[in-house]
């Protein structure tokens, strides 16, 4: 089974920061990569897929990066909207497995 | 408008049974895959199953393997997912998902399960 770890597992950061949070795969995965954000008590929202594309609607401040086994998603000008936590997940193959996740919280 | 409702979460005794349901609209349901996916109180996000848009092919986590059961209805546009033999740590918040090639891109509000 594919593992998965993202470093940090939480940050503190200011609105208008540049965010990076870190995402490895145990093999290489190629780009099967997506990203999502979390608010407390709502279900998770697709923000990133196959490692660098934004979903349709979200803000062009979120970018994903990387291949293989090493990926980051990088929050340009952090917004009071963006303090979440975030999981990376990969679909390489028909089991997919999810990131810890990373807590960005208000500095 | 993709939407996604699940139903059938509750308090179950360990041992017990449970199924949820998971009501979609607004896409063509049959031609995507669905997952699940669970979130124990305070943790991270766990995938259970995924089932095929014409439900043959079918995978399931270790954790949840033997115990539960996913299948569809097309006609009636919902997925199901039949929980036996629950355990305390089955206890979370199941979310049902649009599976757009393993990118998961719709989620539903979830439904709360407690052994």
């Amino acid at each position: 089974d594919i593992q998965m770890t993202q470093s940090p597992s939480a940050l503190s950061a200011s609105v208008g920061d540049r965010v990076t949070i870190s995402c490895r795969a145990s093999q290489n995965i190629d780009k099967w990569l997506a990203w999502y954000q979390q608010k407390p008590g709502k279900a998770p929202k697709l923000l990133i897929y196959f490692a660098s594309r934004l979903e349709t609607g979200v803000p062009s401040r979120f970018s994903g990066s990387g291949s293989g086994t090493e990926f980051t998603l990088t929050i340009n000008s952090l917004q009071p909207d963006d303090f979440a936590t975030y999981f990376c997940q990969e679909y390489d193959g028909d089991l997919y497995t999810f990131g810890p996740g990373t807590k960005v919280q208000i500095k | 408008e993709v939407q996604l409702s699940e139903s059938g979460g509750g308090l179950v005794q360990p041992g017990g049974s449970l199924r949820l349901s998971c009501a979609a609209s607004g896409f063509t349901f049959s031609s995507y895959s669905m997952t699940w996916v669970r979130q124990a109180p305070g943790k991270g996000l766990e995938w259970v199953s995924t089932i095929s848009g014409g439900g043959v092919n079918i995978h399931y986590a270790d954790s949840v393997k033997g115990r539960f059961t996913v299948s569809r209805d097309n006609s009636e546009t919902t997925v199901f997912l039949h929980m036996r033999s629950l355990r305390a740590d089955d206890t979370a918040v199941y979310y049902c998902a649009k599976d757009s090639g393993g990118m998961l891109d719709y989620w539903g509000q979830g439904t709360r399960v407690t052994v």
